[in-house]
């Protein structure tokens, strides 16, 4: 079946840029996403990005995907302390509308 | 604030009880899902229903039962739990074929 694989942690310096990074298998996905959860809470949808786009960029976050590695990346610029979360990146395939998500990326931004 | 909501926040229950976590969206949305989160574990997609009719069964034990009265509003009833069932239960719901809004989740401890 489809796998989605993330990198566990990731620590950096507020003001730095963050780069979270997330491979998928499934070669029929149409759209890739970046849910953020924070303590306690629910997902909450970043952004989303066509399988038929290479980026994407919306105010501090960019989302890259090289289709043909099958590797989604999101890059936060100007990292806050707010931004400290669990990252996770999903794909939806053609053929319904589930997705499958990734262990998530522990993003922890140190002041 | 997603639109979708879920009740109780918090939950604790003992393995005999019997209970039921309540999901609720007026997004107008035809897609609802259960999902479990655990320490440690990828999200764990337990349930989808579409237009009412239930479209995903992951192989769920019997002690979870979903509901789906109407397109608004997704129960899941748990009986004689175990304590591996502790997690965060989120709910969510999408229109076709786009991203799924979640709600806050439902904490539940069972003891």
């Amino acid at each position: 079946g489809e796998d989605v694989e993330q990198s566990l942690f990731l620590s950096v310096r507020e003001g730095d840029s963050s780069v979270i990074n997330c491979t998928y298998t499934d070669s029929s996905s149409t759209y890739l996403y970046w849910y953020k959860q924070e303590p306690g809470a629910g997902l909450q949808l970043l952004t989303y990005i066509f399988s038929n786009m290479d980026m994407k960029q919306d105010q501090r976050l960019t989302v890259l995907l090289n289709k043909k590695d099958k590797h989604l990346s999101l890059r936060i610029a100007d990292t806050q302390t707010g931004d400290s979360a669990i990252y996770f990146c999903a794909e939806k395939d053609n053929a319904g509308n589930m997705l499958t998500f990734g262990g998530g990326t522990r993003l922890m931004v140190k002041p | 604030e997603t639109g979708v909501t879920q009740t109780p926040r918090h939950l604790v229950m003992g393995m005999t009880n019997k209970k039921s976590l309540k999901c609720e969206q007026h997004l107008g949305h035809n897609a609802m899902y259960w999902y479990k989160q655990s320490a440690k574990k990828p999200l764990e997609l337990m349930f989808v229903y579409n237009f009412k009719e239930q479209t995903e069964n992951n192989s769920v034990p019997s002690r979870f039962s979903p509901e789906c009265p109407n397109s608004s509003h997704l129960f899941l009833h748990l009986h004689t739990l175990q304590p591996e069932d502790s997690a965060l239960y989120l709910c969510a719901s999408s229109p076709e074929n786009t991203e799924a809004f979640f709600g806050q989740g439902t904490r539940l401890t069972v003891v």
